[in-house]
């Protein structure tokens, strides 16, 4: 079955920190991935996407994530948090359907606390 | 472009009323999602279309739930009647299916309160 598991909950990091939240998916066939921001009172708004290629894929907000298809994990980092960056993560997946209908599977997300 | 919009964005109403929620996609997006997000359950998939057609309903949650897409630019979402436990964060969001990229592009919500 498809799924996706962040296996954090909630993570609190100090301003400044570097940041790694984890994403680990199940599906059957070539992974079309991404992360989504959640800010409060919010909707999802687009932090990258990995289709094809390079496995480190650069998005908005100075993210990052790196596509592991061995550990099929798609992991998001921040080398420098900003205390903007408290929000809700959610990773999500899909297939290149060609023209068939594009579902996403979300995961839980991750709730991300920023000390000052 | 001005991205999905969803009306309303708050919605207070008493048990047994019916509530209609309303989403125009992004112009050019022929996919249309529903979702449902609450504290407990976290973002559910309720429905979604192609090209105006359901293509699974599987994640409505009974049949008080009901949703439309009558043409390219608009979609309800119904709840008739309405349960304290429909109390939640409704989105829609669109994509470009078929092209390759299924990216999908959220509204701001729909809070609804049911009393």
């Amino acid at each position: 079955a498809q799924s996706v598991t962040q296996p954090d909950i909630h993570i609190t990091v100090s301003e400044g920190a570097s940041l790694e939240l984890r994403c680990n998916y199940s599906y059957g066939a070539t992974p079309y991935l991404f992360w989504y921001v959640q800010s409060p009172g919010q909707g999802l708004q687009l932090l990258l996407k990995y289709f094809s290629g390079d496995t480190l894929v650069q998005g908005i907000k100075g993210f990052e994530a790196e596509f592991k298809r061995s550990q099929s994990s798609f992991n998001l980092r921040k080398p420098s948090v900003h205390w903007s960056d408290a929000a809700e993560y959610f990773c999500a997946v899909g297939g290149s359907y060609g023209g068939s209908q594009g579902n996403l599977i979300f995961g839980k997300g991750t709730k991300l606390s920023v000390k000052p | 472009d001005a991205g999905v919009i969803q009306s309303p964005r708050h919605e207070v109403t008493e048990m047994g009323q019916e509530v209609t929620l309303r989403c125009k996609p992004i112009s050019g997006h022929n996919s249309l999602f529903w979702y449902r997000q609450t504290m407990m359950r976290g973002l559910e998939l309720l429905i979604y279309f192609n090209n105006n057609v359901p293509i699974d309903d599987s994640g409505m949650p009974e049949d008080r739930f009901s949703a439309k897409m009558p043409n390219a630019s608009f979609s309800t979402l119904k709840i008739q009647p309405s349960e304290p436990r429909d109390s939640a964060v409704y989105f829609c969001a669109s994509s470009r299916t078929g092209q390759g990229d299924n990216e999908q592009f959220f509204g701001p919500g729909t809070r609804l309160t049911v009393l």
